[in-house]
């Protein structure tokens, strides 16, 4: 069964470090989303993305984060400059459209580590 | 605004006996989808089983049931036949019917509901 492919699955990183973190959607999967669960807490949406722009964000979703489809498969997400907060499990999840009924598929997560 | 309320941090289940997770919802949209999702202690999320808030018949999936009553806002998880691998954190999930053209569609999740399986 096709699955949402997240790397790395383990990321530290030094405090005011940018950090980029990867996804690979599921091939025919038309939207595409983050969202992030900082230890012990309910998971959070950070933002959407179709047709190669944004469709939604939270407020979480700041200057400091982007996101960028680079090419057909890979869909990233940038933190520019890290700080001790950012410290969360991020989720990166695909669906292949936007009805109801479609449920959105994830990754296995990034566990973003900032020291 | 939507809400997931999941009033249960842990339940415990004895091996093949069924268990029931709740989650009420608070939404002013006439439309929106219902997701349950689970998340072992490695971490990824599976989902589990949608019920629409149009559907007229409650959703089943295996030994997953979804319990609706769409006047009290509960869609509550049923789970038969517990095994020992059912044991992680469930969460409830949900999406609103609108949005504009083309847009994508933010799960709102609850706090989550940890389940232990007992041998």
């Amino acid at each position: 069964e096709p699955e949402v492919t997240q790397t790395p699955s383990h990321q530290v990183t030094q405090m005011g470090q940018e950090v980029i973190l990867r996804c690979v959607p599921i091939s025919n999967h038309l939207y595409f989303y983050w969202y992030r669960q900082i230890l012990g807490q309910k998971v959070e949406f950070l933002v959407s993305f179709y047709n190669n722009e944004i469709s939604e964000k939270s407020e979480i979703f700041d200057d400091q984060f982007s996101v960028e489809r680079p090419d057909g498969s890979n869909f990233t997400l940038k933190i520019r400059s890290t700080k001790l907060e950012d410290s969360a499990m991020y989720f990166c999840a695909s669906s292949v459209d936007r009805g109801l009924g479609q449920p959105q598929h994830f990754g296995d997560g990034t566990r973003l580590s900032i020291l | 605004a939507q809400k997931i309320t999941q009033t249960q941090p842990g339940m415990f289940v004895q091996e093949k006996e069924a268990v029931t997770l709740d989650c009420t919802y608070d939404t002013s949209d006439p439309s929106y989808g219902l997701f349950w999702y689970k998340q072992p202690s490695s971490g990824e999320m599976i989902f589990l089983i949608y019920q629409g808030s149009y559907d007229q018949q409650n959703a089943t999936e295996g030994r997953y049931s979804l319990n609706f009553q769409k006047a009290r806002k509960s869609a509550n998880l049923v789970i038969s036949a517990s095994q020992l691998g059912d044991s992680a954190m469930y969460f409830c999930a949900m999406i609103p019917q609108r949005g504009s053209s083309g847009s994508a569609r933010q799960l709102t999740f609850g706090s989550g509901t940890q389940l232990t399986v007992l041998p």
